[in-house]
């Protein structure tokens, strides 16, 4: 089966600083990927959706300039949390999915982020 | 119309009972219906899927109905074990391919020894 790899699994931070969160796919090109935010007992909430080569479109109400994401190839996707606040402390779970190909996405294992 | 509800909330079944869990959608254009299960501090493992063509689907424990006129689906969990104690998502999705997936809010299973 595709399988999507995240890093790192989690990351504690300070306030202020920057963190970037990886997302592959292992054994399959995405054109398509997507990124989530998962706060405690709740579902989940798209962040923006990201084709291989162009702008990330970002959901209303997200900031794209603190959540820089960067989709340079086919197999990697890159959220980047700018200036983090404990307020941006979550879960964070991208998927990937080839256009065209399937209906289906694949998830990554999640990154717990804590901003201290 | 893109929202997906899902009740209930939580869910506290005995060992060997069945678990239903129910999903509601209002958009007519979303064709692909999936479930998903998840473990706390991990991310969703689809556990079965279904598109409106057929009413019922069956994976080993899992089945899922659906009821198009209704706008309806359900996952049954037979034969429910607490290795079944999750989180559980159903989501939906339509053409074209690589679209976002709508997801429910989710429903906490607890299955108790």
């Amino acid at each position: 089966g595709a399988v999507v790899s995240q890093h790192p699994s989690w990351v504690i931070c300070k306030s202020g600083t920057s963190v970037k969160i990886e997302c592959r796919s292992l054994d399959f090109q995405a054109t398509t990927m997507f990124w989530y935010r998962q706060f405690p007992k709740q579902s989940l909430m798209l962040m923006a959706t990201s084709n291989e080569g162009s702008k990330a479109t970002y959901e209303q109400g997200v900031e794209k300039d603190k959540f820089l994401i960067n989709h340079a190839s086919l197999t990697l996707s890159t959220l980047t949390v700018t200036s983090a606040h404990p307020e941006d402390s979550s879960f964070y779970i991208c998927s990937a999915a080839v256009a065209g190909s399937s209906y289906e996405q694949y998830f990554g294992p999640g990154t717990r982020l804590t901003v201290t | 119309q893109q929202q997906v509800k899902q009740s209930p909330q939580s869910l506290i079944v005995q060992k060997g009972g069945i678990s239903i869990i129910n999903c509601a959608y209002e958009n007519t254009a979303f064709d692909y219906f999936p479930w998903y299960q998840q473990f706390p501090g991990k991310g969703p493992a689809l556990l079965i899927a279904i598109r409106p063509d057929v009413s019922e689907k069956k994976e080993g424990r899992f089945t899922i109905s659906f009821n198009k006129s209704a706008k309806q689906f359900s996952l049954h969990i037979m034969d429910s074990q607490p290795g079944d104690s999750a989180t559980y998502f159903c989501a939906a999705s339509k053409r074209p391919y690589g679209q976002n997936f709508v997801f429910g809010p989710g429903t906490r299973l607890s299955v108790l020894p």
